[in-house]
């Protein structure tokens, strides 16, 4: 079964809104989890490192104020995409490592956001 | 930094025939993944490859790391219509979990 959770799946929205996508990690905890985006056809690029209960770290040419990280339980990240515009559509996909699992990551299910 | 490049980009093939795609990467990569993606689709985990030499196999796949060319492949056998979808390899460094990508081999296996 899956291992981490993502949602929503898809979301629609205005210019100038914000929106929240959340990434859980299931049947176990995560200190660190990983935001990546992905344009169409294109390769997925890391955004951001959350880490829970402190600052998340961002990658150079991220905007932190526009992509706020919050992580705050070991089980969930949340990525608010602030004051949307057409340019942040884009597939957001977050990570995480299971202890148990070995060297594998695993991602969530990914969310298209589309801002019109 | 670790950049990594796969080539193919884009490769058409029959069902039943052979191929390869290959990762090379940049600087020394503590680990080199490999991803699948459907369209729409999240990440599906193939291999985890750790170290110099390794092989893992999982029915039409295999994959293959040298580090010292730092090179990995993932090679398909017999490939089938299923097996149609984009391919990721990825490396990370330093120990780190964070994840630095190819660009993505997008395989089309035709009847």
């Amino acid at each position: 079964g899956a291992v981490v959770s993502q949602h929503p799946s898809w979301v629609i929205c205005k210019s100038g809104t914000s929106v929240k996508i959340e990434c859980r990690s299931l049947d176990f905890q995560a200190t660190t989890m990983f935001w990546y985006r992905q344009f169409p056809k294109q390769s997925l690029m890391l955004m951001a490192t959350s880490n829970e209960g402190s600052k998340a770290t961002y990658e150079q040419g991220v905007e932190k104020d526009k992509f706020l990280i919050n992580h705050a339980s070991l089980t969930l990240s949340t990525l608010t995409v602030t004051s949307a515009h057409p340019e942040d559509s884009s597939f957001y996909i977050c990570s995480v490592r299971a202890v148990t699992s070995g060297e594998k990551l695993f991602f969530g299910s990914g969310t298209q956001l589309s801002v019109l | 930094e670790l950049k990594v490049e796969q080539n193919p980009l884009f490769l058409s093939m029959q069902e039943g025939k052979n191929y390869t795609i290959y990762c090379n990467y940049s600087t020394t990569s503590d680990r080199l993944y490999w991803y699948r993606q459907d369209p729409g689709k999240s990440l599906e985990s193939l291999f985890v490859l750790l170290s110099n030499g390794a092989v893992k196999q999982e029915g039409r796949l295999m994959a293959s790391l040298d580090t010292k060319a730092r090179l990995s492949t993932l090679h398909i056998t017999a490939a089938v219509h299923d097996l149609s979808a984009t391919y990721f390899c990825a490396g990370s460094q330093g120990g780190s979990e964070k994840l630095v990508f190819g660009k993505g081999t997008k395989l089309t296996v035709n009847p």
